[in-house]
Parts: C-alpha cells; structure tokens; sequence
C-alpha cells in the first residue's frame, strides 16, 4: 500500500519552462490537494478536487493548472515557471472533508532559476 | 473563511519535559476538526491528533494530547516526555463543514535538547 506518491522528487527549471507535477493514491480518496509550502508561510492550498472530474482553486492559484481525470490521480501544471514558484510542493489526499486527517506525498522541491 | 494562528516560532524543551505548542483557530462554521502534523527535517509531513469540534474530550494519542478550548477557539498540543525525535516543525490544521478544505497555520519549530 503506497498511500500518496508524488514524482518527481525534485526538478530544476529556468523561467518560462513547463512542467507537470504528478500525484497519484491507492487508497480510493475522494479528496486531494496540492499545497506549496514556503518558508515562514505554512502550507498555502493552490488547488484542490472533490472528486473525479472536478477541481477548484485554493488560495494561491495564479500560474497553476490541475486536472483530476481519474479518481486516483492529480496533476498539477505550471505553463510557464516563475522564480516565485520556487517552493516545496506537496499533495495530500483525503477520504472525506473537514473530519479526515490528510495523507500526505514525500514532496516536490522544484526551484526556478 | 477559516484562520490557523500559531504564535510561537521556535520553541526549546529538555528532554523528557513536557511541552506546549500554542494553536488558536477562527471559524464560523459549529462543525470543524483540528489536525495537528508533524514535519522532521526529512520533509514529510505526519498526521498526529484530530479532535473535532463536537468531542467533548480532549483527544490523545500517546504521548500526544490536544488541549481543546472551545470558547477560547484553542487548540494546543501537549507533548509529553519529549523525545530527541520530537525535534521537527508542528503545524496546526483546521477544516470546517462549510469549506472542507484545510487550513494551516504557519508552523512552530520544536527542538528538544537532551
């Protein structure tokens, strides 16, 4: 059993550059997220998917792109890195909403220079 | 919309003491949990304690307890006998029935000297 894995571990841009970061769960979760944690600021949500085929924006959306195509996985997007999104990314997954603890993946740590 | 405040940066403890990180929370749904997580400086992210808003007793789970205040809309976390493994970031986490979504507050960094 898995849990939550996200690829790749880390990655290296330069401005402008595209890139998807994957997250996938093998605990049959409606609920995932993806979340950049920077330092001093906790974790900030970018977006978030209640289910299949649905996602919503979270509170630092600009630059960023989901797609929950199945109920498994949830890809985040960027489509042209900034140096501000520099940052530790990490995706969580949820069986339900506000009373289920978050099963969180190892983290992304993706810098662009 | 739902407010984490951890107000305490950095904290010490000795070994086996116990020790108090501060989490107070804003919401104005009557449904909500509190999540507590744990962040070593390996970088995952551990879930701890839950406590929900209905619970009329303080949650625990091993050396971990919540200390839940409701009228104060406090969460704090008491750990107790700390341990040198304890040493990592503490996040408070809060969801209510309204939003779904949890919100997290800005951290406390705990280090545990022996």
């Amino acid at each position: 059993n898995a849990g939550v894995t996200q690829t790749p571990k880390f990655r290296v841009l330069k401005t402008g550059q595209s890139m998807t970061l994957l997250c996938a769960q093998d605990m049959n979760h409606e609920y995932m997220y993806w979340y950049r944690q920077d330092p001093g600021m906790g974790l900030r949500l970018i977006h978030y998917s209640v289910g299949e085929g649905t996602t919503a924006k979270g509170e630092v959306p600009d630059g960023y792109n989901v797609s929950r195509l199945k109920k498994q996985n949830f890809l985040l997007g960027l489509e042209s890195a900034a140096p501000s999104q520099t940052s530790v990314y990490f995706c969580a997954s949820s069986r339900t909403g506000f009373n289920s603890p978050l099963h969180f993946g190892n983290g992304t740590r993706l810098t662009v220079t | 919309a739902q407010k984490i405040t951890q107000t305490q940066p950095g904290m010490f403890v000795q070994e086996k003491e116990a020790v108090t990180l501060d989490c107070t929370y804003d919401t104005s749904d009557q449904s909500y949990g509190l999540f507590w997580y744990k962040q070593p400086s390996s970088g995952e992210m551990i879930f701890l304690i839950y406590q929900g808003s209905y619970d009329e007793q303080n949650a625990t789970e091993g050396r971990y307890s919540l200390n839940f205040q409701k009228a104060r809309k406090s969460a704090n976390l008491v750990i107790s006998a700390s341990q040198l493994g304890d040493s990592a970031m503490y996040f408070c986490a809060t969801a209510s029935g309204g939003s779904y979504i949890p919100t997290f507050g800005r951290g406390t960094s705990l280090i545990v000297h022996p």
